[in-house]
């Protein structure tokens, strides 16, 4: 049973340009957040999707958007990328409405921007 | 609004020897808690979760935590550090009450512990 994936593992822009990064959900799990961990810091929460819909939002600008598809696999889009986008970034995934169920995590996507 | 503070930044100890990694949380409601680690370079593993059950929560590798609403804390030990264990934790909360849509994890801001030989 594959966990959480995360593609691409490695990755660098230049600032201004777009980056789009993408998850699979461990299977059976219908919800997906993302987060951004910057170095040397504890990751951040910048929105999760459930039923293909944005359910909530971090403190996070809009040049952050996402995706959720149907088969909630999901894409987290970063425009006009900045210098302090880079950090590395989260896909957690989970099933259903109880707050007590296990949240997994897959590796991330480094993002550097230069 | 809820919000975990990680008490120590770096703990250092040496193989074979306890470990100890403290937690405070803060939450408007009975919160779900967990600890999560990660090693350099790679993503977040769960090693154990607090859900209202029982207190004293067992997890992988030998950690255990346990959850004192009285002092809002959830402590990380192990009896008995090994050189794998070197990595940053964090302790983690949300809030149980939250439906799947609404529940987002807030992360303390991590302790990176390091086992000497």
């Amino acid at each position: 049973d594959a966990g959480v994936t995360q593609s691409p593992t490695h990755l660098i822009k230049t600032r201004g340009q777009q980056v789009t990064l993408r998850c699979s959900p461990k299977s059976g799990h219908d919800t997906v957040s993302w987060y951004q961990q910057a170095l040397g810091q504890g990751p951040q929460f910048i929105f999760q999707y459930y039923e293909e819909e944005e359910r909530q939002r971090g403190n996070f600008p809009d040049r952050f958007s996402g995706h959720q598809f149907p088969n909630y696999s999901s894409e987290l889009n970063v425009n006009a990328l900045l210098l302090g986008d880079s950090a590395l970034y989260l896909c957690a995934s989970s099933f259903g409405t109880s707050g007590g169920n296990t949240i997994y995590f897959g590796e991330g996507s480094w993002l550097t921007v230069v | 609004a809820q919000s975990v503070t990680q008490l120590d930044s770096h703990v250092s100890v040496s193989e074979g020897t306890p470990v100890l990694l403290r937690c405070n949380y803060s939450s408007s409601y009975s919160p779900s808690l967990f600890w999560y680690v990660q090693h350099p370079n790679k993503g977040l593993q769960l090693l154990l979760k607090y859900t209202s059950a029982a207190t004293l929560v067992k997890g992988i590798n030998g950690f255990e935590a346990e959850f004192k609403k009285s002092e809002t804390s959830f402590h990380l030990t192990k009896p008995s550090a090994h050189m794998s264990d070197a990595a940053e934790y964090f302790c983690v909360v949300s809030d149980p009450r939250a439906s799947g849509s609404a529940r987002q994890l807030t992360f303390g801001s991590g302790t990176q512990l390091t086992v000497l030989p």
